[in-house]
C-alpha cells in the first residue's frame, strides 16, 4: 500500500538558515510526489511536484526538493528561511488513480 | 476566479444534531474530493467526485456521512448524527482532471468543526 512518513513533527530553525524537511515514501511504481504547505487558517497550497525528469524540481517561495528513488525520499529544502514560512507542511504521494495520500505534516517554525 | 470556497468557516455543534458543509469548486473543474484533517489520522481523503458522480467514497467513516454534489458547481458533506469524534477540519479540493501530472488540487479555506 502507499504511503508517505515525515519523520519530523516540528522543526524549529532561526531566520536565514538553511531548511531540510523529510519525507520517505512507500509505491509499488515510479511515485507522483508532491509538497503543499499550509498556513495558519489556510488551505493547503502545492509548493512544487515530482512525476518524471529531472530528480531536483524548484516550486515556488524559493523551495526545492530532491526525489532520491534509493532512498525513497523526497525531501524538502529551502537555502534562506523568511519568517513567512512559518506553517505546516505536508509530501504527499499520487496513486495511479489520481487520489493523493498525505503524510502526518511537519510544522515549521521560526526564530527571528 | 475566488478559488474554491467552503462555508461555513467554522462550527460549533452539539453531539446528536446534524451538521452541513458546504463547498463551491473553481469553475470549470471536474473533479471535487472532501478530505478530513485530525491530529490522529491527519489528512485523509473521505470521497470525491467526477462531474458531479461519486467515484469513490472508501473514505467515508461510516454511514452517519453523506456527500452529494447535485451540480457543478456546489457540493455538502453531511454529518447526521454528529458525534464529538467527528471534530475536524473539513477541506474541499477541486481540480479539471485526475492526472497527477499535469491537474493540481486547489484547496479551500477549510471548515472547523466542533462538536461538544
Amino acid at each position: 500500500a502507499q504511503s508517505v512518513t515525515q519523520p519530523d513533527i516540528h522543526i524549529t530553525v532561526s531566520e536565514g538558515a538553511s531548511l531540510e524537511l523529510r519525507c520517505n515514501y512507500s509505491y509499488g511504481a515510479t511515485p507522483y510526489l508532491f509538497w503543499y504547505v499550509q498556513s495558519p487558517g489556510q488551505g493547503l497550497q502545492l509548493l512544487l511536484k515530482y512525476f518524471s525528469g529531472d530528480t531536483l524540481v524548484q516550486g515556488i517561495k524559493g523551495f526545492e526538493a530532491e526525489f532520491k528513488r534509493s532512498q525513497s525520499s523526497f525531501n524538502l529544502r529551502k537555502p534562506s528561511v523568511h519568517w513567512s514560512d512559518a506553517a505546516e507542511y505536508f509530501c504527499a504521494v499520487g496513486s495511479n488513480t489520481g487520489k493523493l495520500i498525505f503524510g502526518q505534516g511537519t510544522t515549521l517554525q521560526v526564530k527571528p | 476566479d475566488a478559488g474554491v470556497i467552503q462555508s461555513p468557516r467554522h462550527e460549533v455543534t452539539e453531539m446528536g444534531q446534524e451538521v452541513t458543509l458546504r463547498c463551491k469548486p473553481i469553475s470549470g473543474h471536474d473533479y471535487l474530493f472532501w478530505y478530513r484533517q485530525t491530529m490522529m489520522r491527519g489528512l485523509e481523503l473521505l470521497i470525491y467526485f467526477n462531474n458531479n458522480v461519486p467515484i469513490d467514497d472508501s473514505g467515508m467513516p461510516e454511514d452517519r456521512f453523506s456527500a452529494k454534489m447535485p451540480n457543478a458547481s456546489f457540493s455538502t458533506l453531511k454529518i447526521q448524527p454528529s458525534e464529538p469524534r467527528d471534530s475536524a477540519v473539513y477541506f474541499c479540493a477541486s481540480s479539471i482532471g485526475t492526472s497527477l501530472s499535469t491537474d493540481t488540487q486547489y484547496f479551500g479555506p477549510g471548515t472547523r468543526l466542533t462538536v461538544l
